[in-house]
């Protein structure tokens, strides 16, 4: 049983329109949600997280957007840029003494086409 | 400030064999998390460390196992390896609380033949 999916394995977009990556899951305990990039040969790296008391949390060009009564959340990259093209993992962990157990989607590839 | 180190970067067992990979987290982070990434995969949770005692654990047999140092550096072995072990195996370091950003490592890369 997958809890966070990641429905879509790719996407594609043109340089300067919107990326908007989606993730959903099914554990209603989860209460911290994560995004991480991730390119070739390295590790992901953290991009912008969001508590389950918000709905909105926006760092720059990212945005994520959490529904809790439709489990879903998204990512919203504006305007896009070809160094955005990297694997996109949606994570979500649940309390404090879980904080260090997140569970991962199978991850979004982005390509960003100049 | 360093970052998580992971070592081996490459590694290359026979099967039947065992293997242990070692990360160093960032200084004053107490938690260390590890993760298998297999190909076209997410990334399943192994199992994490927060204060040298394992906190969480993921759904692995127990040929995985690990340990955490007093100085935070963690372990991973995993006995009896078997071809399906072959797998990215990636630390994240972090404070350790609710909502603590992970830092992950660049990964072991385990192949085993």
């Amino acid at each position: 049983d997958q809890q966070v999916k990641q429905n879509s394995p790719s996407l594609s977009v043109q340089e300067g329109r919107i990326s908007i990556l989606n993730c959903d899951y099914t554990n209603s305990m989860f209460d911290y949600f994560l995004w991480y990039k991730k390119y070739p040969a390295e590790g992901p790296t953290f991009l912008i997280s969001i508590s389950s008391i918000k709905d909105k949390n926006e760092d720059g060009r990212f945005t994520v957007f959490l529904n809790k009564s439709a489990k879903h959340l998204s990512l919203h990259i504006v305007p896009s840029q070809p160094g955005d093209s990297a694997v996109y993992f949606c994570a979500a962990s649940e309390g404090n003494a879980n904080a260090g157990k997140s569970t991962f989607g199978d991850g979004t590839t982005l390509t960003v086409k100049p | 400030k360093a970052g998580v180190t992971q070592t081996p970067r490459y590694l290359i067992k026979t099967r039947g064999q065992q293997v242990t990979l070692s990360c160093s987290p960032i200084s004053g982070h107490r938690s260390v998390s590890w993760y298998q990434q297999t190909p076209g995969q997410g990334l399943q949770f192994l199992f994490e460390y927060f204060s040298e005692t394992q906190r969480n654990k993921g759904n692995f047999p127990g040929r995985f196992s690990g340990r955490q140092f007093s100085n935070s550096r963690s372990e991973m072995n995993v006995s009896t390896l078997e071809l399906g072990d072959s797998a990215l195996y990636l630390c994240a370091s972090s404070l350790g609380g609710t909502g603590a950003e992970a830092f992950f490592g660049q990964g072991t890369r385990l192949t085993v033949v």
